[in-house]
């Protein structure tokens, strides 16, 4: 149980484009997703949390116009880097919550390639 | 400001052997700690959570040891397998039982055949 999926696993495009990552909770709902940024040899670093119905609140540092994040239902949501360039190649992990004192569970993570 | 540090970098070890990999936070003020498997260009899978009042966890061959007043948890893995290559990441509350985690930057573990 607990599954977490997270679509697509690896992307490449140019320079100037949007991209938009999914992360989806198969077996559980899911009232908190987080979303995380790891640069080689790096730690993990929340980027960040959403609720659903809600604003996603954003870490220091997070521009918010940059990476658009949709939590539309209690099994979906999306992470958008908007006109991406070569500093936003990563690894982005997304991570879901369902209710009360529950762990989080990790999706297995986008590789981000911007040419 | 929460900070966690593993040690060591990475880690390479004969099958079969028993090991230690060591992490170590700053703000002591903590409800729990995870620690974290990944493998390459993957996500993370949870493997031990313990709690504040807990001293140990086990499953399976690992075990995980935490000593809140000194900052510092370890992870002992028994009989090593090649199967546990993978790097091994370990993770607090920011403050408290805070839902937002600090990770460290993990142990690459490289078990030889």
């Amino acid at each position: 149980g607990a599954v977490v999926s997270q679509h697509p696993s690896w992307v490449i495009c140019k320079s100037g484009t949007s991209v938009k990552i999914e992360c989806r909770s198969l077996d559980f709902q899911a009232t908190t997703m987080f979303w995380y940024r790891q640069f080689p040899k790096q730690s993990l670093m929340l980027m960040a949390t959403s609720n659903e119905g809600s604003k996603a609140t954003y870490e220091q540092g997070v521009e918010k116009d940059k990476f658009l994040i949709n939590h539309a239902s209690l099994t979906l949501s999306t992470l958008t880097v908007t006109s991406a360039h070569p500093e936003d190649s990563s690894f982005y992990i997304c991570s879901a919550r369902g209710q009360g004192f529950q762990p989080q569970h990790f999706g297995d993570g986008t590789r981000l390639s911007i040419l | 400001k929460q900070e966690v540090t593993q040690i060591p970098a990475a880690l390479s070890v004969p099958e079969g052997e028993n090991l230690v990999l060591n992490c170590s936070f700053t703000d002591s003020a903590i409800y729990n700690l995870q620690w974290f498997r990944q493998d390459p260009g993957k996500g993370l899978t949870s493997l031990l959570l313990i709690q504040s009042s807990q001293r140990e966890q086990t499953s399976g061959r690992l075990n995980a040891s935490l000593d809140k007043s000194s900052g510092r948890s370890t992870l002992y893995i028994a009989a090593s397998q090649p199967g546990d290559s993978a790097t091994y990441l370990c993770a607090v509350p920011i403050q408290g039982g805070s839902e937002k985690l600090v990770f460290g930057k993990g142990t690459k573990l490289t078990v030889n055949p």
